[in-house]
């Protein structure tokens, strides 16, 4: 059973233009939800966080949004750069330390 | 601060052998978990070691453990390994074992059973 859902395994965004990356969960018991970038061969970096008492976190070009009633999160990126090509994941804490999403293979193309 | 550090980096074994992965935590970070990453399952929880102690497991079989040292380091152990163990093992620290609380990841160990 998939607590955390990323429906999107790739996106291709061009360069200047918003990414839009989605996630859904189930658990309405989640109350914290964090965002990570990973490049190949390298562990998951942290972007960005959000409380459940937040409905949207910004931090520079990252803007994370939450909307408890649809138990849905999304991360937009303005504007995309070349550099912002990775897999991104989104994460939600749980009873174990974090549950994560499958990724989404974000492209940005010059 | 130094980041999380994993070794080794790469690992090659054979079905039945066993390993021990080592992970060194952010200094002052007193938890550490362990995720386990293959292509199409994202990242699954394994445990989380707080002060010594397993605070929290996840759905694996018994041939994983691990154990934390008073100095915050980690090892995670798989024995008898099987084909399907092939992965990038990953550690994570954080300062607590608040639930609400930012992870920092160190670069992973690929662990690759042939």
């Amino acid at each position: 059973d998939q607590q955390v859902k990323q429906n999107s395994p790739s996106l291709s965004v061009q360069e200047g233009r918003i990414s839009i990356l989605n996630c859904d969960y189930t658990n309405s018991m989640f109350d914290y939800f964090l965002w990570y970038k990973k490049y190949p061969a390298e562990g998951p970096t942290f972007l960005i966080s959000i409380s459940s008492i937040k409905d949207k976190n910004e931090d520079g070009r990252f803007t994370v949004f939450l909307n408890k009633s649809a138990k849905h999160l999304s991360l937009h990126i303005v504007p995309s750069q070349p550099g912002d090509s990775a897999v991104y994941f989104c994460a939600a804490a749980g009873t174990y330390k974090y549950i994560f999403g499958t990724g989404t293979r974000l492209k940005v193309l010059a | 601060k130094a980041g999380v550090t994993q070794t080794p980096r790469y690992l090659i074994k054979t079905r039945g052998q066993q390993v021990t992965l080592s992970c060194s935590p952010i200094s002052g970070h007193r938890s550490v978990s362990w995720y386990q990453q293959t292509p199409g399952q994202g990242l699954q929880f394994l445990f989380e070691y707080f002060s010594e102690t397993q605070r929290n497991k996840g759905n694996f079989p018994g041939r994983f453990s691990g154990r934390q040292f008073s100095n915050s380091r980690s090892e995670m152990n798989v024995s008898t390994l099987e084909l399907g163990d092939s992965a990038l093992y990953l550690c994570a620290s954080s300062e607590t074992s608040r639930s609400q609380e930012t992870q920092y990841f160190g670069p992973g160990t690929r662990l690759l059973v042939l």
